[in-house]
């Protein structure tokens, strides 16, 4: 059963830096795009980050643009994301995403991982 | 950027009841719409993609429907399980933004 475990959260102060891990298993992650997905306490979701299967194209939402970094390595079946500059707004639980594509819908989510920055 | 809203933002139905949430996008984005589920205190679930095509596992008293660029999320018949916060997707192209959600509780 395919399946993505994320890692790497914790409490940072304004300024700081995280990485964040996600290690995946149970399906060929070669073959699929990655996203991170956040959520702020009590608030909706929000996509933040996404990387395609090659690293070929890698897209960020504008609120972490220039401060976010998307990553893979693709012979450890992870992704990774590296924030940097981090603010309170940041404050979130982050989610590590399977994309299966357009017209299929983003179908495996971790558990999360939350990052407080205060 | 293309926005996404939703509607209701809540509602409260009783069990049985047929409860209907929509989804509109500012601009077309084709049938590239996903709904997921979010359960309190759990990982969003994927529930409906391509905008009427039911995920694998998912009961069938969910469905989807669209018209031009309003989407309808409808559950024919609830259930106590079906207590959560309900959010579509686009996915046509980036930022692949969410709306704002809809929260189901019981009546």
């Amino acid at each position: 059963e395919p399946h993505v475990v994320e890692s790497g959260g914790g409490l940072v102060k304004p300024g700081g830096s995280l990485r964040l891990s996600c290690a995946a298993s149970g399906f060929t992650f070669t073959t699929y795009t990655m996203n991170w997905v956040r959520q702020a306490p009590g608030k909706g979701l929000e996509w933040v980050a996404s990387i395609t299967t090659s690293s070929r194209y890698i897209h960020y939402a504008e609120s972490v643009k220039g401060r976010f970094t998307i990553s893979r390595d693709n012979a450890k079946a992870s992704v990774y994301l590296q924030m940097n500059n981090l603010r309170a707004e940041d404050t979130a639980l982050y989610y590590c995403v399977r994309d299966e594509g357009a017209a299929l819908g983003m179908d495996v989510w971790g558990q999360g991982t939350t990052v407080t920055v205060s | 950027d293309i926005q996404m809203t939703q509607s209701p933002s809540s509602l409260s139905a009783s069990v049985g009841d047929r409860v209907t949430i929509t989804c509109r996008a500012s601009q077309g984005i084709s049938n590239y719409l996903a709904w997921y589920q979010q359960r309190p205190g759990q990982a969003p679930r994927l529930l409906i993609y391509a905008a009427t095509t039911l995920q694998s596992g998912v009961p069938s008293r969910f469905s989807g429907s669209e018209s031009g660029t309003d989407f309808t999320l409808t559950i024919s018949s609830l259930q106590p399980e079906d207590v959560a916060t309900y959010y579509c997707q686009k996915l046509n192209s980036v930022p692949f933004t969410f709306g704002p959600g809809t929260k189901v509780d019981l009546k």
